[in-house]
């Protein structure tokens, strides 16, 4: 079947601009994760949906930054006044909890 | 705080011979294991999971080992091949909470 999708796969936005992240997870999978890998480091946590609701939003590293996920299914990462710092690749990973994530091939954000 | 963490951001090993990648963690409650193995420009792909119930778990040539009282943990791939050249993860969790992740190290298997 279909593995977690995201898109796009690339986005470059001058700084100061809103951008929106889309994941659509495996279907029928109740937890998807956001994450973000910064160039040359690992994986760091954003957040965590179970279902429609977010149980632990700890690692999202601003109040720029929202998720949120609709109908069990597709989520949307936002990130609004775009910083430099923000370049990273985001992450998104479902899950059939518990179980291992199972993730999507990114997108890769360049903020110029 | 870095409650996972790979001390070896880069490993080189001959096809043929052993790969062993190290992991250790800070967090005692931490229950659940995996490693996951990374290509660039895809995102990274489940290898094997380990209870902390058992201290060794198998899949083919893939062997991950759980030392509790060490907080350490290791994989070992063996005999090593050229397409397992990637960045491998480890990543820890408390039951079905956020997995945590270390830094990765890139394995190079030279023929």
């Amino acid at each position: 079947g279909a593995g977690v999708s995201q898109s796009p796969s690339n986005k470059v936005t001058e700084k100061g601009k809103d951008v929106e992240l889309r994941c659509d997870p495996i279907s029928g999978h109740t937890a998807l994760y956001w994450y973000r890998q910064r160039l040359g480091q690992g994986l760091e946590f954003l957040i965590y949906f179970q279902g429609n609701s977010a149980p632990d939003k700890s690692g999202l590293p601003s109040d720029r930054f929202s998720a949120e996920r609709t109908g069990e299914s597709v989520s949307t990462l936002t990130i609004q006044r775009t910083q430099q710092e923000d370049s990273a690749v985001y992450l998104c990973a479902s899950s059939d909890s518990p179980g291992p994530l199972h993730f999507g091939n990114g997108t890769r954000l360049t903020v110029t | 705080d870095q409650q996972v963490k790979q001390n070896s951001p880069s490993l080189s090993v001959q096809e043929g011979r052993i790969s062993i990648l190290n992991c250790d963690y800070t967090n005692s409650m931490f229950d659940y294991f995996l490693w996951y193995k990374k290509y660039p420009a895809e995102g990274p792909t489940f290898l094997i999971s380990i209870s902390s119930i058992k201290d060794k778990n198998e899949d083919g040539r893939f062997t991950v080992f759980l030392n509790k009282s060490a907080k350490h943990l290791s994989l070992h791939i063996v005999p090593s091949q050229p397409g397992d050249s990637a960045v491998y993860f480890c990543a820890a969790s408390k039951g079905a909470q956020k997995l945590v992740f270390g830094q990765g190290t890139r394995l190079t298997i030279n023929p």
